[in-house]
């Protein structure tokens, strides 16, 4: 059973509007959350993260937001750009894991139309 | 060179063949990871090394075999592979494995294609 769930496989925005990436997680232990893009033929790039004693992170155009209570958590990408255009990874860790693994979500691909 | 290097970036293999992929880090981190993704599925974690020791197998089928020979370099080795192992598979390091402030970086893959 996935623990970390992106339930859009894909996304379509047309430039200069919001984009809004959600993920959603299973487990309360998590307390930490990374986000990662993708381009064709990379590797993922890590983006911006949280941690679960904040409900807000914010990098330039892109904002991460965390509902605890929900279990959810979205990125923000303000205003959208050609650039954005790649698929999204959702990423979940816990202190308790001594594994320190990172369990991940299966990606949503974001569409930029210009 | 900076960042993680992975080599070669395709392979195509016959099930009967033995290949090996490659992948080298100059960033001074102390971990690193072997990685499998197939389409529409989440990043399936297959083997990690922290300082040059196995500490992780994801029951991983012994087809595939890692190998840490130091801090810098990571090797997968395949023999008599499946075709449904064919997907990307990415190498990734960290300063450590308890980094949490910290993301992984990536090489860009490996597309292996088993027929």
């Amino acid at each position: 059973d996935q623990q970390v769930k992106q339930n859009s496989p894909s996304l379509s925005v047309q430039e200069g509007r919001i984009s809004i990436l959600n993920c959603d997680y299973t487990n309360s232990m998590f307390d930490y959350f990374l986000w990662y893009k993708k381009y064709p033929a990379e590797g993922p790039t890590f983006l911006i993260s949280i941690s679960s004693i904040k409900d807000k992170n914010e990098d330039g155009r892109f904002t991460v937001f965390l509902n605890k209570s929900a279990k959810h958590l979205s990125l923000h990408i303000v205003p959208s750009q050609p650039g954005d255009s790649a698929v999204y990874f959702c990423a979940a860790r816990s202190t308790a894991d001594s594994n320190y693994q990172l369990i991940w979500g299966a990606g949503t691909k974001l569409i930029i139309k210009p | 060179e900076t960042g993680v290097t992975q080599t070669p970036r395709h392979l195509v293999m016959g099930m009967t063949n033995k290949k090996s992929l490659k992948c080298e880090q100059h960033l001074g981190h102390n971990a690193m990871y072997w990685y499998k993704q197939s389409a529409k599925k989440p990043l399936e974690l297959m083997f990690v090394y922290s300082l040059e020791e196995r500490v992780e197998n994801n029951s991983v089928p012994s087809r595939f075999s890692p190998e840490c020979p130091n801090s810098s370099h990571l090797f997968l080795h395949l023999h008599t592979l499946q075709p449904e192992d064919s997907a990307l598979y990415l190498c990734a390091s960290s300063q450590d494995r308890t980094a949490f402030n910290y993301g992984y970086t990536f090489g860009s893959g490996t597309r292996l294609t088993v027929v």
